[in-house]
């Protein structure tokens, strides 16, 4: 298996742009994490899917950020407008069952200026 | 709220010295805990997990980790340090409490001595 894929790897923006991050779970995996990790507030649980359905997505900063799951083999988290302060290394995980450990995407960096 | 406390952002060890990286837990139902390691520029790789079989979980690369019910606990030990263990460290908990969602300590930074 391919692993979580995440695209872009890397992407700069201009402060105002409409931003998309893709993430490709693992085929039969069931639940998918969005998480924000940046060195002041370490590793932030954004939103969380369990059958392509928001479970949980109360780490969503505001309404600038809105994250979609039309399919169990897709996942898409937008920021529009971006801002600086967005700035950091985004992570998409999947996992197969609520006990089993999730799988991590290699991440995008993100860099608003 | 669910939670992890790593205690510790920073643990300097030398090399052939035991590792320790502690990690509490909150959770009133029995959680699945567990450790993770990140490498710089890189995602999240599990070290091992603990899913309410043995305490006492062994993982990849030497590492170790016991599960303590009584003082909510999950500690990560490696009996002897080397170099390659240089990394960034998580403990992570995810419950029924919380409709299973995985939750993150702030992470402990490692580094080896020669």
């Amino acid at each position: 298996d391919a692993g979580v894929i995440q695209s872009p790897r890397h992407e700069v923006t201009e402060m105002g742009q409409e931003v998309t991050l893709r993430c490709k779970p693992i085929s039969g995996h069931n639940s998918l994490f969005w998480y924000r990790q940046t060195m002041m507030r370490g590793l932030e649980l954004l939103i969380y899917f369990n059958n392509n359905v928001p479970i949980d997505d109360s780490g969503m900063p505001e309404d600038r950020f809105s994250a979609k799951m039309p399919n169990a083999s897709f996942s898409t988290l937008k920021i529009q407008p971006s801002e600086p302060r967005d700035s950091a290394v985004y992570f998409c995980a999947s996992r197969k069952t609520v006990n089993t450990e999730a799988f991590f995407g290699q991440g995008t960096r993100l860099t608003v200026v | 709220a669910q939670s992890v406390t790593q205690l510790g952002s920073h643990v300097s060890v030398s090399e052939g010295a035991l590792v320790l990286l502690r990690c509490n837990y909150s959770s009133s139902v029995p959680p699945y805990l567990f450790w993770y390691v990140q490498y710089p520029n890189q995602g999240l790789q599990l070290l091992l997990k603990y899913t309410s079989a043995a305490t006492l979980v062994k993982g990849i690369n030497g590492f170790e980790a016991e599960f303590k019910k009584s003082e909510t606990s999950f500690h990560l030990t490696k009996p002897s340090a080397h170099m390659s263990d240089a990394a960034e460290y998580f403990c992570a908990v995810t419950s029924a409490e919380y409709d299973y969602k995985l939750s993150f300590g702030a992470g402990t930074t490692v580094t080896v001595r020669a």
